[in-house]
């Protein structure tokens, strides 16, 4: 099974940061990754997938990036809405998810 | 705008079965119900999220997880577009948000990303 790696675990940032969290395969999934913003009492939602490839109507300040094993996820700069947990997610063999990444306000 | 709605929450004794139902609405003219795959993701209170399963609506050929297999059943009713999980055996560490998500592409083998996702259910296993 590939195993998905996620740092850091918690965040604390502040509105205007620029955020980067990091996703690590155990094996190489190519660019089979997907990203997903999650809040409170909310199902997931879908903010990058192929690795880079931004969901239609995600805003731009998120992006996705790498390939192989090791993956980014960069908000450019933090709005308030932005505060959440986020997931990444390989589907290259099955579906695998890391363990989340909560930004929380600093 | 299609939307994935999922059937009511329930409490479950230890040992039983629970079943529950993701029905595809509000269908653009563009999307056919058995063009998608659609999984099946569950999420324990106050952690993260964990892959159970897939079926492909079409076929109705499945995938499951190692660690659910023998216990997962998901089957699919066209003419209503709607897919279902049933679990058996519940332990109490079944207790869990279980969530139903559409693949982003059609034709797709069960390895893609997903778009769309459904409200949720909570199931309790509970003595």
């Amino acid at each position: 099974d590939i195993q998905m790696t996620q740092s850091p675990s918690t965040l604390s940032a502040s509105v205007g940061d620029r955020v980067t969290i990091t996703c690590r395969a155990s094996q190489s999934i190519s660019n089979g990754l997907a990203w997903y913003q999650q809040k409170p009492g909310k199902a997931p939602k879908l903010l990058i997938y192929d690795a880079s490839t931004l969901e239609s109507g995600v805003p731009s300040r998120f992006s996705g990036s790498g390939s192989g094993t090791e993956f980014i996820l960069t908000i450019s700069s933090l709005l308030p809405d932005d505060f959440a947990t986020y997931y990444c997610q390989q589907y290259k063999s099955f579906h695998t998810f890391g363990g989340g990444t909560k930004v929380e306000i600093q | 705008q299609m939307q994935l709605v999922q059937s009511g929450a329930g409490v479950k004794k230890p040992g039983a079965s629970v079943k529950v139902s993701c029905k595809a609405s509000g269908h653009t003219f563009s999307y056919t119900f058995t063009g998608h795959y659609m999984h099946w993701v569950r999420q324990a209170p106050g952690q993260g999220l964990e892959w159970v399963g897939c079926i492909n609506p079409n076929s109705g050929g499945t995938d499951y997880a190692q660690r659910f297999q023998g216990r997962v059943t998901m089957t699919r009713d066209t003419s209503i577009s709607t897919v279902y999980m049933e679990l058996s055996g519940l332990r109490s560490d079944d207790t869990a948000i279980y969530y139903c998500a559409r693949e982003i592409r059609d034709s797709s083998s069960g390895n893609d990303a997903f778009d769309i996702w459904g409200q949720g259910t909570m199931v309790t296993v509970s003595s």
